[in-house]
């Protein structure tokens, strides 16, 4: 069974634009998750999709944002980025949103 | 609320040399605990959890960890490790309503020939 995958997997951005990623998650996993790793907060939820309804939410801005398809596809949009947005950005899929998650592999953004 | 604190950033080691790498929670709630592994330039991979039963809970590569839950501990070891175990090690604990995980810093395992 293949492995949550997500694309791309570099990015780099100016600050003041938007940016959108993608994680497919493991086939039949209905939960999505998101996190974001940097070196200085380590690893922090941003938010979780179940059945494209957002379930759970981290304390990140609004400029943050998510969504989640039919084929339980997930994409996280950032708008009006900063440099503080640089980071490695890790989704996770689970079968029911309460067991393991697998991760997939990350996007890195750097933004200048 | 839920934390989780592994008091070493980094932990050096021989290899061929046991290791054990700390972990203590915090929550009020009943706890799922998982060990993750970070290789460079990588996502995360699941080494080991722990859900209910048995307290010791055999991983992947070798790696066990023991639940104590009257220490909150979470302690990951290996009797021996590999220069291939070199890596970032995050322990992380879920429960309650969420499946939101709770990481801790990381503790970055180096092995020397």
């Amino acid at each position: 069974k293949a492995g949550v995958t997500q694309t791309p997997r570099y990015l780099i951005k100016t600050r003041g634009q938007q940016v959108t990623l993608s994680c497919s998650p493991i086939s039949g996993h209905r939960s999505v998750s998101w996190y974001q790793q940097t070196p200085g907060q380590g690893l922090q939820f941003l938010f979780e999709y179940f059945s494209e309804t957002q379930r759970n939410k981290g304390n990140f801005p609004g400029r943050f944002s998510g969504r989640q398809f039919s084929n339980s596809r997930s994409e996280m949009n950032v708008s009006t980025l900063e440099l503080g947005d640089s980071a490695l950005y890790l989704c996770a899929s689970s079968l029911t949103g309460t067991d393991t998650q697998y991760f997939g592999p990350g996007t890195r953004l750097t933004v200048l | 609320a839920q934390s989780v604190t592994q008091l070493d950033s980094q932990v050096p080691v021989f290899e061929e040399a046991p290791v054990e790498l700390r972990c203590n929670y915090s929550s009020s709630v009943s706890v799922y605990l998982f060990w993750y592994v970070q290789y460079p330039n990588q996502g995360l991979q699941l080494l080991l959890k722990y859900l209910s039963g048995s307290t010791l809970v055999k991983g992947i590569n070798g790696f066990e960890a023991e639940f104590n839950k009257s220490q909150t501990s979470f302690h990951l070891r290996k009797p021996s490790v590999h220069i291939s175990d070199t890596a970032e090690y995050f322990c992380a604990v879920s429960g309650g309503a969420t499946n939101k995980l709770i990481f801790g810093t990381g503790t970055l395992l180096a092995v020397q020939p």
